[in-house]
């Protein structure tokens, strides 16, 4: 089973480009979430989706959009990328609604903003 | 808003020896996480514990939960090299919302 794949794995982007950061599940599960990870800074929410057709603002949502596109894919768009968006984003997604549900992660995507 | 501290940040620790990392968060919460990750590599899951005195223990490792004073712990005993990475522990924000709020970290070294 692939669980969730993330792309691309690198990018450099100069400031100004606009990408979108791919991600999709193969687990049927309900939700979906963006993390950025900096140097002590933990992990951060950006954006998350509790169920297929909603979305919703996480810790740090400026400068990001999100689509849910259907069960299985939830897309991270930077429309005017920025130098404080250099950061490693993580995918991950859970069944959600039972009781131990955990979340499992993509591989990550190292983003460089030029 | 919820948040979710760690310490300490940074724990470099002999081969051999206990010691524990603690995760506070600030709003009433029944769902706590702690994941694993390894330097340059992704996140994995170690425990979940949703409900108050909860203990899970998987070999040297055992996380505790006290939601009465928001309060987890994750105790190591007789560490060995192979359990440096870096800790965290996350908390679901609102009962129900599926939304996961993260620690800063803990970055554990193990000297052999």
């Amino acid at each position: 089973n692939a669980g969730v794949t993330q792309t691309p794995k690198f990018q450099v982007l100069k400031t100004g480009q606009s990408m979108t950061l791919q991600c999709a599940q193969d687990m049927n599960h309900n939700s979906m979430y963006w993390y950025r990870q900096d140097p002590g800074m933990g992990l951060r929410l950006i954006y998350y989706s509790a169920s297929e057709g909603t979305t919703d603002k996480g810790e740090v949502p400026n400068g990001y959009n999100v689509s849910r596109l259907n069960k299985r894919e939830f897309s991270l768009r930077l429309e005017s990328a920025a130098p404080s968006q250099t950061s490693v984003y993580f995918c991950a997604s859970s069944e959600a609604k039972v009781a131990n549900e955990k979340l499992f992660f993509g591989s990550g995507t190292q983003l460089s903003v030029l | 808003e919820l948040k979710v501290e760690q310490n300490p940040l940074f724990l470099s620790m002999q081969e051999g020896k206990n010691y524990t990392i603690y995760c506070n968060y600030s709003t009433t919460s029944d769902r706590l996480y702690w994941y694993r990750q390894d330097p340059g590599k992704s996140l994995e899951s170690l425990f979940v514990l949703l409900s108050n005195g909860a203990v899970k223990q998987e070999g040297r490792l055992m996380a505790s939960l006290d939601t009465k004073a928001r309060l987890s712990t994750l105790h190591i005993t007789a560490a060995v090299h192979d359990l440096s990475a870096t800790y965290f522990c996350a908390v679901e924000s609102k009962g129900g919302t599926y939304k996961y709020i993260f620690g800063t970290g803990t970055r554990l070294k193990v000297l052999a």
